[in-house]
């Protein structure tokens, strides 16, 4: 069965650190491979997406994740991370070839310091 | 453009009543999904539509239906709510390269 492993449930960073988000995937076709952001009340926003071709995609708010087929890893980063990035960051998977199955990881909730 | 419309925002249910969710899309996406979300479990589907025409259940369809009344329309029906189904419910299209979701629907069962 597919699934979507995100294993950190909580990561705390100081303003101005870097940041990883970890996310594997498992299933033997190749995935889609989303990242979304969602805001204490509020719904879903697209951080970035990877379909194909090259294996570090940027996104928006200075995100970018790398696509790992041999680790079966779509990790998140951020070079340095601002206080409005604290909020919960979801990990998704798509897959064409079962019918457009689309689905998500348990989320990793970020807190920023100051 | 709308995006992804969803209705009600908030809803209150008594144990044992129905109600319909609704959700429409106005970007001719053929992909809809309906997801719950829930504390510390991340967001669940509980059924998809790959076309027109089309549902299938994803992992948590139990003590819900669908129906994909057209390209635009993918509602949630709740036949008996049950508190177990005080969540908060999320609907999506998806295209390829998009997907876009709802505001949600904040639904409590008492």
């Amino acid at each position: 069965a597919q699934s979507v492993t995100q294993p950190d449930i909580h990561i705390t960073v100081s303003e101005g650190a870097s940041l990883e988000l970890r996310c594997n995937y498992s299933y033997g076709a190749t995935p889609y491979l989303f990242w979304y952001v969602q805001s204490p009340g509020q719904g879903l926003q697209l951080l970035l997406k990877y379909f194909s071709g090259d294996t570090l995609v940027q996104g928006i708010k200075g995100f970018e994740a790398e696509f790992k087929r041999s680790q079966s890893s779509f990790n998140l980063r951020k070079p340095s991370v601002h206080w409005s990035d604290a909020a919960e960051y979801f990990c998704a998977v798509g897959y064409r070839i079962t019918g457009n199955q689309f689905y998500f990881g348990t989320g990793t909730s970020l807190t920023v310091i100051p | 453009n709308a995006g992804v419309t969803q209705t009600p925002k908030f809803q209150v249910l008594k144990t044992g009543q129905s109600m319909t969710l609704q959700c429409a899309q106005d970007m001719n996406h053929n992909s809809m999904y309906w997801y719950r979300q829930d504390p510390g479990m991340g967001l669940r589907l509980i059924y998809y539509s790959a076309s027109e025409g089309t549902t299938d259940k994803g992992e948590v369809p139990n003590g819900y239906n669908v129906s994909r009344l057209n390209k635009r329309e993918f509602s949630l029906r709740l036949e008996s709510a049950a508190p177990s189904q005080t969540s908060v419910y999320f609907c999506a299209s998806l295209e390829n390269t998009e997907a876009f979701f709802g505001q949600g629907t904040r639904l409590t069962v008492v």
